[in-house]
């Protein structure tokens, strides 16, 4: 099985900060690696797929990166809205799949 | 646009098998995977598996044992069963559609459309 490890478990920012969440692959994935974003008490949804590309009617604030073992989500400039958790999702050992184990994004 | 519902019994005791089922609404149930996630109480998400609307199916293997999910393309619909459950399968129960994107032969898979979950308990 593919493990996902993403780091860190949780963060604390303040509005306009610019945030990195990191997500480790326990082997080579290429770009098969999606973002989704949970708010408290809601259903994921997806932010970014194919580790770089936006989803349609999700803010240009969150971009995607990397490619292998390692990637990152990061938000540009965090809004009230973003806090939450962001959970990483690997497709490439499709259909089966993985997802980390989230990274929770706290009002500083 | 899509939407999914799940429905079931909130609560299940010890040994028994838990059902859900999640219907598919303004959207066919065709030429998609579909698939349950679940969540225990503050922790992450876990993939349960997935059915393709033709009836071909993939499991988690750590809970391929205990589960089975069916479609009923008639009436728009897939169900879950999970058999012998205990307390550790205490969670928000997803189902969610596996959305599709790029070009053959390299396609990119993603939860594209989600259910609003439902909770089961496990607990005499």
């Amino acid at each position: 099985d593919i493990q996902m490890t993403q780091s860190p478990s949780s963060l604390s920012a303040s509005v306009g900060d610019r945030v990195t969440i990191t997500c480790r692959a326990s082997q080579s994935i290429s770009n098969y690696l999606n973002w989704y974003q949970q708010r408290a008490g809601k259903a994921p949804k997806v932010l970014i797929y194919a580790a770089s590309s936006l989803q349609s009617g999700v803010p240009s604030r969150f971009s995607g990166s990397g490619s292998g073992t390692e990637f990152t989500l990061t938000i540009s400039s965090l809004q009230p809205e973003d806090f939450a958790t962001y959970y990483c999702q690997q497709s490439y050992s499709t259909p089966g799949t993985t997802f980390g184990q989230g990274t929770k994004v706290e009002i500083k | 646009q899509v939407q999914l519902q799940e429905s079931g019994p909130g609560l299940v005791k010890p040994s028994e098998t838990l059902s859900l089922t999640c219907s598919v609404s303004d959207g066919s149930i065709s030429s998609y995977y579909w698939s349950w996630i679940r969540q225990p109480p503050g922790k992450g998400l876990e993939w349960i598996g997935y059915i393709y609307y033709s009836g071909s199916t993939n499991y988690n293997p750590s809970l391929k044992s205990r589960v089975t999910i069916s479609v009923d393309t008639f009436n728009n619909q897939f169900s879950l069963r999970l058999s012998s459950v205990t307390a550790a399968d205490t969670a928000v129960y997803f189902c969610a559609r596996r959305g599709r994107s790029g070009s053959y032969p390299q396609y990119y898979y993603y939860m594209d459309v989600w259910g609003k979950g439902t909770t089961v308990t496990v607990s005499s």
